[in-house]
């Protein structure tokens, strides 16, 4: 079995600061993906990135960077400098790579709010 | 604007009802997935169809069916409509089952 951990439900920064948006997988499968989706208010969700198990490379996009650790399982979020266009749910999600068995798992989502 | 088109935008119907949901994937895109957003259950990922073939299946209630058509639309069958039933309703595509999501705007389903 599959499963995504976003323990954070809900954080609240002021703007500029940075915040990290913690996930947490389980996974039997030695080949998997790691995602990450942005729902904002206006409720349509949107892809940020996709990641694969064989690459440990962490990746920044602008003031959005990513850290993936095999190591303890993590795939966690940081926006830097953060804005209020920032406010959103969050989504981790996992797809495993084992054969035609392709069910994706999404965490239960990190709601940011950021405080002008 | 994804290119995963979904209707009808809002519905509103009764308990016991049977209803149709409509998506239309990304050009090329050859998966297809269904989710039901409820303010008490996050994202609950439904079903996956890829190329007209079924692939995984999640918490799938047995009153609701999907299917994928040839030209790759799909649609979500709900029937004797309950009022849990009530949530918002997403379809995503992707060009293979290991590649990110594209999600629709959603279906607001409203059961009274």
């Amino acid at each position: 079995a599959q499963k995504v951990t976003q323990a954070q439900t809900e954080i609240s920064v002021v703007e500029k600061e940075d915040v990290t948006l913690d996930c947490v997988y389980e996974t039997r499968d030695t080949t998997y993906y790691l995602f990450w989706y942005k729902q904002p208010p206006s409720g349509e969700l949107v892809f940020l990135i996709r990641r694969n198990s064989f690459d440990e490379q962490n990746e920044i996009s602008g003031r959005y960077s990513w850290n993936f650790q095999k190591s303890t399982s993590s795939f966690n979020f940081t926006i830097t400098a953060s804005q209020v266009v920032d406010s959103a749910v969050y989504f981790c999600a996992l797809i495993p790579n084992s054969g035609g068995y392709q069910k994706v798992t999404f965490g239960t989502g990190t709601k940011l709010q950021v405080i002008p | 604007d994804s290119g995963v088109t979904q209707t009808p935008k809002h519905l509103i119907t009764a308990t016991g009802q049977r209803v149709t949901l409509r998506c239309s994937p990304r050009s090329g895109d050859l998966s297809v997935y269904w989710y039901q957003q409820s303010l008490d259950q996050g994202l609950q990922f439904l079903i996956q169809y890829y190329n007209g073939e079924e692939r995984a299946k999640g918490n799938i209630l047995e009153r609701f069916s999907a299917q994928q058509f040839p030209d790759l639309h799909s649609e979500l069958n709900l029937s004797s409509l309950e009022l849990g039933d009530s949530a918002l309703y997403f379809c995503a595509s992707s060009a293979a089952p290991q590649y990110e999501q594209y999600f629709g705007p959603g279906t607001r389903l409203t059961v009274t």
